[in-house]
């Protein structure tokens, strides 16, 4: 069955510190990994995709890594802004290939 | 501009009505999608239409039925609503198949007293 599980649950980082999210998954064949980031009462805002082991995405202080099983998606010197719940999906590449798997989520707070 | 725009934003109802959630995008885009979050931030997929054409049901009840009348609106209508039913319902939509990026509309919470 596939699935994603995202870690950790919570985390609250000083304004500053650097730090890393993990979405590790399982899923049959991989079309793509996706994250989004989530802010209270609003829907999910697209950050990154990912296609294939090896690849890397940056946008401002956000980089997104993938592996064979797992994707990282690295905060460094993170700001008061950047605390949201950070949701990372997977698109399996069999079936009806446009479906997302979402994991649970990590919630951010970065603390000024 | 709102790419995907959901209304009502807040939907609070008895149980055993019936009510129904509208999506629209002007995006342009052929493919258009409901999920579900629950209470736990959980985001699951209930149905995909594209081109008008149902062709993701992630065995929902068939309470639930999304309606289509043409590639800019999937609408969600639900009947004898359950108190399980309580949920922030997305809207979603993505540029043509094989495009892979989803765009989230704002949602709507629907709470069943």
């Amino acid at each position: 069955e596939d699935q994603v599980t995202q870690s950790p649950e919570a985390l609250r980082l000083q304004e500053g510190e650097s730090s890393s999210l993990n979405c590790s998954y399982t899923v049959s064949g991989l079309r793509g990994l996706f994250w989004y980031r989530q802010d209270p009462g609003k829907g999910p805002e697209f950050l990154f995709t990912l296609y294939s082991a090896g690849e890397e995405k940056e946008k401002e202080r956000l980089k997104a890594t993938l592996t064979k099983k797992e994707s990282f998606l690295h905060i460094t010197a993170p700001k008061p802004e950047d605390s949201a719940t950070y949701l990372c999906a997977v698109q399996p590449s069999g079936g009806a290939t446009n479906k997302l798997i979402f994991g649970t989520g990590t919630l951010l707070a970065v603390q000024p | 501009d709102t790419a995907v725009s959901q209304t009502p934003k807040y939907l609070v109802t008895q149980m055993g009505n019936d009510k129904s959630i509208k999506c629209e995008q002007n995006l342009g885009h052929d493919t258009m999608y409901w999920y579900k979050q629950d209470s736990k931030k959980f985001l699951k997929i209930m149905f995909s239409y594209n081109n008008k054409e149902l062709i993701i049901n992630e065995t929902v009840p068939n309470r639930f039925s999304p309606k289509s009348p043409d590639k800019a609106h999937l609408n969600l209508h639900i009947n004898s609503l359950e108190l399980g039913d309580s949920a922030v319902y997305f809207c979603a939509s993505m540029g043509r198949e094989g495009a892979d990026t989803q765009y989230f509309g704002p949602g709507t919470r629907l709470t069943v007293l």
